[in-house]
């Protein structure tokens, strides 16, 4: 099992610009989980999908970013335009109904200039 | 509404000295309950879960658990810390949310161990 795979790993950005992050979750998990990490704030839930669609959005800091799961196998987390204070880890988790344990991918580190 | 809470921040133990990690929870009915470890540039990893039976779970690495419902706390424990057991520590707890497996998490705890 190939674990949950986030891409890029590292981005760097200069503000104003868009940027994209990309999960792929654990073949056979159906709930998908986007998280921010910061030393302020810790670790927050930004926005979670269950059978692609988005249950809970509460946590997306502002119109600024937006989150899709367009299938079962992919989802992104899109920043435009992207500002200095969104610098951050951006984890992405995945499980199963019912299941609560979530497996979490490697994180992309988010550094905007 | 369910929270974790973890008093401590911040914890330094000597290698080899016993460890004890403290989380409170609040939850309505019994808990789904976990303990992750995120080292240094990693993801999180999970340590052990509890979900019903037993009150003592056993995880990886050498740790365990107890949840004490009267206390409300699922303290993480291990006799005998080593230096790669540095790291930060979440609780979490699983929401009641229509079974889509949202989990809440404690702030974290940062282990420091000393040589």
């Amino acid at each position: 099992d190939a674990g949950v795979i986030q891409s890029p790993r590292h981005e760097v950005t200069e503000m104003g610009q868009e940027v994209t992050l990309r999960c792929k979750p654990i073949s056979g998990h159906n709930s998908l989980f986007w998280y921010r990490q910061t030393m302020m704030r810790g670790l927050e839930l930004l926005i979670y999908f269950n059978n692609n669609v988005p249950i809970d959005d509460s946590g997306m800091p502002e119109d600024r970013f937006s989150a899709k799961m367009p299938n079962a196998s992919f989802s992104t987390l899109k920043i435009q335009p992207s500002e200095p204070r969104d610098s951050a880890v951006y984890f992405c988790a995945s499980n199963r109904d019912r299941v609560y344990e979530q497996y979490f991918g490697p994180g992309t580190r988010l550094t905007v200039t | 509404a369910q929270s974790v809470t973890q008093p401590d921040i911040h914890i330094t133990v000597s290698e080899g000295a016993s460890l004890e990690l403290r989380c409170n929870y609040s939850y309505g009915a019994t808990p789904y309950l976990f303990w992750y470890v995120q080292s240094p540039g990693q993801g999180l990893q999970l340590l052990l879960k509890y979900f019903s039976g037993d009150t003592l779970v056993q995880g990886i690495k050498g740790f365990e658990a107890e949840f004490k419902r009267s206390q409300s706390s699922f303290n993480l424990r291990k006799p005998s810390v080593h230096w790669s057991d540095a790291a930060e520590y979440f609780c979490a707890v699983g929401a009641s949310s229509g079974n889509t497996g949202k989990l809440i998490f404690g702030q974290g705890t940062t282990l420091q161990v000393k040589p």
